[in-house]
C-alpha cells in the first residue's frame, strides 16, 4: 500500500516568515496526526484529527500554528511567523483508527534562520 | 494528561548481547503501547505494540513486557546486530476519544560489532 506522503522534505525559511506543509495519509485512514520533533527528542503531538474533526490540538501553539484536514482526507499545517525553536522535522502519520499502528510519513524538516 | 519516560537515553552493547529499554507512564488509563524504531535520517516504523489485556509478546528477537500495576513495559532485543543500531521510542495512549498517542524521549541504541 502507499505510504503516508508529505511536502516538501526540506524548507529554509526567515524568523517571522510564514510557512506550510502538506500530507496526504494512506487511503481509508480516519486518524491523522502532526508531530514536531525536535533533534534529539521523541515526536511531540501537535494536532491529532479524527476524520476532518479535532480531537486533541492541547499542545499546538495557536498564536502561531494551524492545522485543517478538509474533506478528512489531506492536512496542511502552518506556521505564521516562524521562530528560531520551530526549527525541527514535521512528521505526519495516519492510522486507520485511534489505538493502532501509526504510520509515518518522511517528514519536513524545517530549518528556521 | 499522559507523560511516558524512557531509558537509559543510550545504550551501547556488543554484538549478540541482549538489551533491554524500560518505559513508565503516567495515565492509568493508557493501554496501548507501541514501540517505533527510527534510522537515522528516517521516519519512526512500528516494531512491536502490545495492549494491556496481555503482559507479553513475542516476535522472533524483540519482546515487550507490560506491568500495569507498575506502569511500565520495556523492549527486550536479543542477539543484537548491528542493523539494531537505530533510536527507539516507546509510546502510550488510551482508547478513549481524544487520546493522544505520547512518545518517549529516545533509546540511541549503538550495536557494536
Amino acid at each position: 500500500e502507499a505510504g503516508v506522503a508529505q511536502s516538501p522534505r526540506y524548507k529554509i525559511i526567515e524568523k517571522r516568515q510564514s510557512v506550510a506543509f502538506w500530507c496526504n495519509p494512506i487511503s481509508g485512514h480516519a486518524t491523522l496526526y502532526w508531530y514536531q520533533q525536535i533533534l534529539g527528542q521523541g515526536p511531540k503531538l501537535l494536532i491529532q484529527f479524527q476524520n476532518n474533526g479535532v480531537v486533541d490540538d492541547s499542545q499546538l501553539p495557536k498564536d502561531r500554528f494551524s492545522a485543517e484536514r478538509l474533506k478528512g482526507v489531506d492536512s496542511t499545517l502552518k506556521i505564521q511567523p516562524a521562530k528560531l525553536e520551530d526549527s525541527a522535522v514535521y512528521l505526519c502519520a495516519s492510522s486507520v483508527i485511534r489505538n493502532t499502528e501509526a504510520f509515518f510519513g518522511q517528514g519536513t524538516r524545517l530549518t528556521v534562520v | 494528561g499522559e507523560n511516558v519516560e524512557q531509558h537509559p537515553s543510550t545504550l551501547s552493547v556488543q554484538e549478540g548481547d541482549s538489551a533491554v529499554i524500560k518505559c513508565t507512564y503516567s495515565d492509568s488509563a493508557s493501554n496501548y503501547f507501541p514501540w517505533y524504531k527510527q534510522e537515522l535520517g528516517k521516519r519512526p516504523q512500528l516494531i512491536i505494540d502490545i495492549r494491556s489485556n496481555v503482559g507479553e509478546k513475542k516476535d522472533q528477537r524483540i519482546a515487550v513486557t507490560l506491568n500495569k500495576t507498575a506502569k511500565h513495559f520495556s523492549l527486550h532485543i536479543t542477539e543484537t546486530q548491528p542493523e539494531d543500531s537505530a533510536v527507539y521510542f516507546c509510546a502510550a495512549s488510551r482508547e478513549t476519544s481524544g487520546s493522544r498517542l505520547t512518545f518517549g524521549e529516545g533509546t540511541q541504541l549503538t550495536v557494536n560489532p
